[in-house]
């Protein structure tokens, strides 16, 4: 069936320390994974996404791995700040016409 | 703003009042979404509409009525619901059915 697993539900770390959120998803077919960040009080805003055809992608302090083979991703924060503090999505594309998302992972970053 | 808006940002109503949401987007986007956040559960897609047709409908509840007049306003008609339907009711955008959506800010629902 179609299902995203994300772990974990919530993440504390502190100022400068690297954040880990990992997703599993069941389709072998799915071949986009994007990630959103949703603050308090906002609705989910893409931050970074991966195809199947590359295995790692950065952005400044983001990257986003693939293991196509494990299907499963992973969104790694470097020198982490408060203003990163929120839930994290992950998500998996469903043929061409859907994403379903993970349950989202609260992360905290205390200064 | 994202160039979704949504209103209201807010709404309680009764188990028998009827009222509407609304979404608009100013992105020229073809596909607009309804999504349904409870606490601890996933995103829930609950209705697509692909160049104004409904493409999806989650086995939603008919007491959710969704209506796209044009590909920039989308509405969710809600009447009799349920205390479980308190949610947070997001609407999004997208030029392709699985790339680059764009969310609005919500409409945090209570029903009492």
């Amino acid at each position: 069936g179609e299902n995203v697993e994300q772990h974990p539900s919530t993440l504390s770390v502190q100022e400068g320390d690297s954040a880990v959120i990992k997703c599993t998803y069941s389709d072998s077919a799915s071949n986009y994974f994007p990630w959103y960040k949703q603050e308090l009080g906002k609705g989910p805003q893409l931050i970074i996404d991966i195809r199947s055809n590359v295995g790692e992608k950065k952005d400044q302090r983001i990257a986003v791995t693939l293991n196509k083979t494990a299907k499963h991703f992973s969104l790694h924060i470097t020198e982490t700040q408060p203003e990163d503090s929120a839930v994290y999505f992950c998500a998996a594309n469903f043929n061409t016409d859907k994403l379903i998302f993970g349950t989202g992972t609260r992360l905290q970053v205390f200064p | 703003e994202t160039g979704v808006t949504q209103t209201p940002r807010h709404l309680v109503m009764g188990m028998t009042n009827k009222k509407s949401l609304k979404c608009e987007q100013h992105l020229g986007h073809n596909a607009m979404y309804w999504y349904k956040q409870s606490a601890k559960k996933p995103l829930e897609l609950m209705f697509v509409y692909n160049f104004k047709e409904q493409t999806e409908n989650n086995s939603v509840p008919s007491r959710f009525s969704p209506e796209c007049p044009n590909s920039s306003h989308l509405f969710l008609h809600l009447h009799t619901l349920q205390p479980e339907d308190s949610a947070l009711y997001l609407c999004a955008s997208s030029q392709d059915p699985v790339y680059g959506y764009t969310f609005g800010s919500g409409t945090r629902l209570t029903v009492v």
